[in-house]
């Protein structure tokens, strides 16, 4: 069965500088959400979209912004990076907005040097 | 903050050994979910509660939502060395539409 996908697997970018990573729900799937794993830590809440808005809203810093398309994928842009935003970054995705059952992606394992 | 505890920490069994790890939490969840994570990777859904009193089993997995809302266990049966990895729980509240609160997690390691 098709999963979410995210690209890229690996990123590696200096501080100040700007990311974009990118999640595709699985097929049929119309939310997705942004989550943050550290190192040793649990995930953490980003930020969601359902039909393409916004619907819920975690810990996510203000240097970050996040959008979904008319084909349900999903961006996270992330600007003035710091070193303390490496991590991995996952996205899920769910159907409906209710987001009982989420199904993760491989995960972006961002590194700022 | 953290809302759910998750214990134990860490687990070191023998293979064919049966593991058991739960969550609990101040607060009431209407959904709990049970992922395992392999280093690097994402997390993969394992099983998925709905409703309290609820007990679902996935193979060797079994997992109950608990009566108050506030507790899931998960259960692993005759443990094999491909169940090495780290266990989370994960809630959600129906008021809440996308986020999942997530445990601390449990290091699970299998010595064959």
């Amino acid at each position: 069965a098709a999963g979410v996908i995210q690209s890229p697997r690996h990123l590696i970018k200096e501080k100040r500088e700007t990311a974009t990573l990118k999640c595709y729900p699985i097929p049929r799937h119309d939310t997705v959400y942004w989550y943050q794993q550290g190192p040793g830590q649990d995930p953490q809440f980003l930020i969601s979209f359902y039909e393409k808005m916004q619907s819920d809203k975690g810990s996510i810093p203000d240097r970050f912004s996040a959008q979904q398309f008319s084909d349900y994928h999903s961006e996270l842009n992330m600007s003035s990076l710091e070193l303390g935003d490496s991590a991995l970054y996952f996205c899920a995705s769910s159907l409906g907005a209710s987001g009982e059952t989420q199904y993760f992606g491989p995960g972006t394992r961002l590194l700022v040097l | 903050g953290q809302q759910l505890n998750q214990s134990p920490q860490s687990m070191f069994i023998q293979e064919g050994e049966d593991v058991s790890m739960n969550c609990t939490s101040s607060s009431i969840f209407n959904t709990w979910l049970w992922y395992k994570q392999d280093p690097g990777e994402g997390p993969v859904l394992l099983i998925a509660l709905y409703k309290a009193g609820e007990l679902t089993s996935n193979g060797r997995l079994t997992a109950q939502f608990g009566i108050t809302r506030k507790d899931s266990f998960l259960n692993i049966s005759a443990s094999i060395p491909s169940d090495v990895g780290i266990y989370f729980c994960a809630g959600h509240r129906s008021t809440s539409y996308g986020k999942l609160t997530f445990g601390q997690g449990t290091i699970l390691t299998v010595h064959p």
